[in-house]
């Protein structure tokens, strides 16, 4: 299994849609989780961090389910510039290591 | 403003050559990361330095090398034993304090072969 693992999509959605992507990781030690959107040939950024109570940022609500060792992200009223690939980020236990899955493409279309 | 500043941009490698990628990085983090990534593909770990003076192999370390001599620096050697170095080339930093905190990137480096 690998350490974290993301639906590569791709996603097509139309302008207003809502839309969920899950992201499963494998170290049941991990202790911090995060977003990160990355738009084509640039450097990721951070979309959000994700708490352990839920977090909501506008649009975007972000959940971890410890027991099923899963986060996942939500996006209401899809934009046309929400169109990116998102990627879920979790620490590797203890440390500051942090492990990446390969990312979701979302594709919001007029 | 703080930042992390990742230069050149763009970067060619002739067959045999060495090249450094430059990352620098005025926000006063300890650990400094570098990644590759391909086009299509999610960031693999080449290498990372929590603290001056030391750092440890990623995922995908033989072929690269690094030093740690200031904490604000962290460049990268991309040497001839990489035989498929073109990729995209990310530097990232996090700050001191608690686990919990997020990685920031600079803006990469696009190193090709001529």
């Amino acid at each position: 299994r690998k350490e974290v693992e993301q639906d590569p999509g791709p996603f097509n959605v139309p302008e207003g849609a809502t839309v969920a992507f899950n992201c499963t990781y494998s170290n049941s030690a991990s202790q911090s989780f995060f977003w990160y959107r990355q738009d084509c040939r640039k450097e990721p950024k951070l979309l959000m961090s994700v708490y352990s109570s839920g977090n909501e940022d506008g649009r975007f609500t972000a959940q971890l389910n410890r027991a099923s060792q899963y986060i996942s992200l939500l996006i209401r009223d899809s934009k046309l510039s929400d169109s990116a690939t998102y990627l879920c980020v979790v620490n590797a236990g203890n440390n500051r290591k942090l492990i990446w899955g390969l990312g979701t493409s979302l594709a919001v279309n007029p | 403003d703080g930042g992390i500043t990742q230069s050149p941009k763009y970067l060619f490698r002739k067959e045999g050559q060495n090249v450094t990628l430059s990352c620098e990085q005025n926000l006063n983090h300890d650990a400094m990361y570098w990644y590759r990534q391909d086009p299509g593909q999610g960031l693999r770990l080449i290498y990372y330095s929590q603290i001056v003076n030391d750092f440890q192999k990623g995922d995908i370390a033989e072929g690269y090398s690094v030093s740690r001599e200031k904490k604000e620096s962290f460049p990268l050697t991309v040497t001839s034993a990489q035989k498929n170095p073109t990729a995209f080339y990310l530097c990232a930093s996090i700050g001191q304090g608690a686990i919990g905190q997020p990685q920031h990137f600079g803006d990469g480096t696009r190193l090709s072969i001529l």
